[in-house]
């Protein structure tokens, strides 16, 4: 089936050590979007890329960063994460002009 | 700036109940409106979607939503709740038009179904 993927599932790092995280489509749709779930709050947007084009929320800090090699793979950087990027960190995908969202199934990301 | 305000971060019901969850939006333009949907463990899965034509939309699993502009409402229901339907819900706006979804998510409702 196609489908959004996320890896991996949970991703454990230290104080100020870089991680990636990665996730990977088979729809073949134009735009994917990055967002951080904390704890009992709302999903927010972190940014995006529709095709090559990235397009960052202006709230989002500058020690998140993103890297969409090609159409199926997008890569979220955490260059130095601090205890409060601790959250679940959500992939989703979309067509141009279509107003579904799919979701991959999430990285819990811990940081001691 | 677009919105949404969800009442109440937990209900609980019966199961064979009426299920509300209760959805508030805030928008400068006619919104687009949804409904997702987080199992535990997974991501979230669309519900059903508001976009401008019928106000009573119809989702998946039994769930509908109506949109009630004098209201700025857009709550969720299902006649009778069943155990799978324990999930949490996110009701959530978009901005129409453009080549991507700018959405924009409430805070979340836990539904807890009681046998």
């Amino acid at each position: 089936d196609a489908m959004v993927i996320q890896n991996p599932r949970y991703q454990v790092t230290q104080f100020g050590k870089p991680v990636t995280l990665s996730c990977s489509q088979t729809l073949n749709h134009n735009v994917m979007y990055w967002y951080q779930q904390k704890s009992s709050q709302a999903p927010k947007l972190l940014f995006h890329y529709y095709d090559k084009d990235f397009n960052n929320e202006a709230d989002t800090p500058d020690n998140f960063q993103s890297r969409r090699p090609n159409t199926s793979f997008c890569f979220l950087d955490i260059r130095s994460p601090g205890l409060g990027d601790a959250a679940m960190y959500l992939c989703a995908t979309s067509r141009p002009g279509y107003e579904k969202l799919f979701f991959g199934s999430g990285t819990q990301l811990s940081v001691l | 700036a677009q919105s949404v305000t969800q009442l109440g971060s937990h209900v609980s019901v019966s199961e064979g109940a009426l299920v509300l969850l209760r959805c508030n939006y805030s928008s400068s333009v006619p919104p687009y409106l949804f409904w997702y949907v987080q199992y535990p463990n997974q991501g979230l899965q669309l519900l059903l979607k508001y976009t401008s034509a019928a106000t009573l939309v119809k989702g998946i699993n039994g769930f509908e939503a109506e949109f009630k502009k004098s209201e700025t409402s857009f709550h969720l229901t299902k006649p009778s709740a069943h155990m799978s339907d324990a999930a949490e819900y996110f009701c959530a706006v978009s901005d129409p038009g453009g080549g991507y979804q700018k959405v924009t998510f409430g805070t979340g409702t836990k539904l807890q179904v009681i046998p």
